[in-house]
């Protein structure tokens, strides 16, 4: 079965500074997603930043960006620019890829989160 | 706006009764997930339904159960309610089918269940 490992349960970054959040996983599939979910105070979940696997090039949205190691099976999340608003739990999730998903079987695995404070 | 609506948004009720949470995916959406969240804790997964048949199982008490309706539209009920359901359910979508999908899920904004 797949885990999703987060070893940091709590952070914390200056504001304007970057901070990398880690996440490790264990799978057997080559084909698969990778996504960094944050959930701040108001307890909405929203999605960060998402990775295919078959991609090498690392996926970066605005001010966050991930450092995707498929032989180690890490993805680590960067926040440059730390802003007040991001202080949250961030999530690291797995799902495989939509060529498995006629499988029977839990499609989505959340890692237990890290949360982040931002100090002003 | 996720797309994903959970009703209703707050629950308060009393221990032993039974209620009804709803979740309405985003258009398209084959697949609803639904997810416990207790205060300060991680995700814990309940159970998948996709188009209408159960995908997938998780930790889901016998007192838990779910199904997913031929609009699409998905309602997890909780009987027999003890203090420990207290909690935040989390109703999520994604698209789900064969193929090189994106498979992104998608969030609704969460019951708080209160039970009292």
């Amino acid at each position: 079965a797949q885990t999703v490992t987060q070893s940091q349960p709590e952070m914390s970054v200056q504001e304007a500074e970057t901070v990398t959040l880690s996440c490790t996983y264990d799978t057997s599939e080559s084909d698969y997603y990778l996504f960094w979910y944050k959930q701040p105070p108001s307890r909405q979940m929203i999605l960060v930043i998402r990775q295919e696997a078959y991609k090498q090039q690392n996926a970066t949205e605005n001010r966050f960006s991930v450092n995707f190691q498929k032989a180690a099976k890490s993805f680590s999340l960067k926040i440059s620019d730390s802003q007040l608003g991001d202080a949250a739990m961030y999530f690291c999730a797995y799902s495989p890829s939509g060529l498995s998903l006629d499988n029977y079987g839990q499609n989505f695995v959340f890692g237990p989160g890290t949360r982040l404070s931002v100090l002003p | 706006d996720s797309g994903v609506t959970q009703t209703p948004k707050h629950l308060i009720t009393a221990t032993g009764q039974r209620v009804t949470l709803r979740c309405s995916p985003r258009s398209g959406d084959l697949s609803v997930y639904w997810y416990q969240q207790s205060l300060d804790q991680g995700l814990q997964f309940l159970i998948q339904y996709y188009n209408g048949e159960e995908r997938a199982k998780g930790n889901i008490l016998e007192r838990f159960s779910a199904q997913q309706f031929p609009d699409l539209h998905s309602e997890l009920n909780l009987s027999s309610l003890e203090l420990g359901d207290s909690a935040l359910y989390f109703c999520a979508s994604s698209v789900g089918t064969g193929g090189r999908a994106k498979n992104i899920q998608y969030f609704g904004a969460g019951t708080r269940l209160s039970v009292l």
